[in-house]
């Protein structure tokens, strides 16, 4: 069965920070895909970024970006010189190749960028 | 992106009513679409799985007589709540699997409150 933790729940940074997201994955499939997603307040999910068990590569878009690494099951998510505007809720998420495209969400993280 | 829509946005019933909630995928053929359930400040549920042209797919614990879900056409599924409680308030999300490239978007949710 496939599994995704978020261990922090809440994170609080200053505007400008730095700050890193965990997000820990099991699954017994050897191809799967990985997902972070941003929820604002509105609700509506927002996508960040979609990454395949055979890429290992880290991943940079601007102020984000993204660590992945299979020999620790992690696909962690760091945000660099934080805005306000980054305030919302992060989720990972992990889709197996033989479940149809079922994805599995992490409990999700708040974050909070204060001025 | 593809554009996948809900409609409504937001509804509020009555205990004991029924609510239709529409997904559209707008630009896309979707063959599949996922159902999600979100409580306040908590993940994303999967609640069920359709196929264009079949019954639905079901999560384990998700009442399949109270949350009807019709596929009928590659752009719309529709997913009724049927006999409202309140316990049923929550946000709903669709998610839309493109035919053609597997990709998959979600719409921007509906929020149902049940008083």
């Amino acid at each position: 069965a496939q599994k995704v933790t978020q261990a922090q729940t809440e994170i609080s940074v200053v505007e400008k920070e730095d700050v890193t997201l965990d997000c820990v994955y099991e699954t017994r499939d050897t191809t799967y895909y990985l997902f972070w997603y941003k929820q604002p307040p509105s609700g509506e999910l927002v996508f960040l970024i979609r990454r395949n068990s055979f890429d290992e590569q880290n991943e940079i878009s601007g102020r984000y970006s993204w660590n992945f690494q299979k020999s620790t099951s992690s696909f962690n998510f760091t945000i660099t010189a934080s805005q306000v505007v980054d305030s919302a809720v992060y989720f990972c998420a992990l889709s197996e190749a033989a479940s149809g495209s079922r994805l599995t969400f992490g409990e999700g993280t708040q974050l909070t960028v204060n001025p | 992106g593809a554009v996948v829509s809900q409609h409504p946005s937001w509804v509020i019933c009555k205990s004991g009513t029924s609510v239709k909630i529409e997904c559209r995928s707008l630009d896309f053929q979707a063959t599949t679409m996922f159902w999600y359930r979100q409580f306040p400040k908590q993940s994303l549920m999967l609640m069920a799985t359709s196929n264009e042209g079949s019954k639905a797919t079901y999560e384990q614990g998700v009442e399949k007589d109270k949350f009807l879900i019709n596929h009928a056409s590659l752009t719309l599924s529709t997913l009724t709540v049927t006999s409202a409680h309140p316990e049923d308030s929550s946000f709903y999300i669709c998610r839309g699997r493109a035919a053609e490239s597997y990709e998959q978007y979600f719409g921007p949710g509906t929020r149902l409150t049940v008083t």
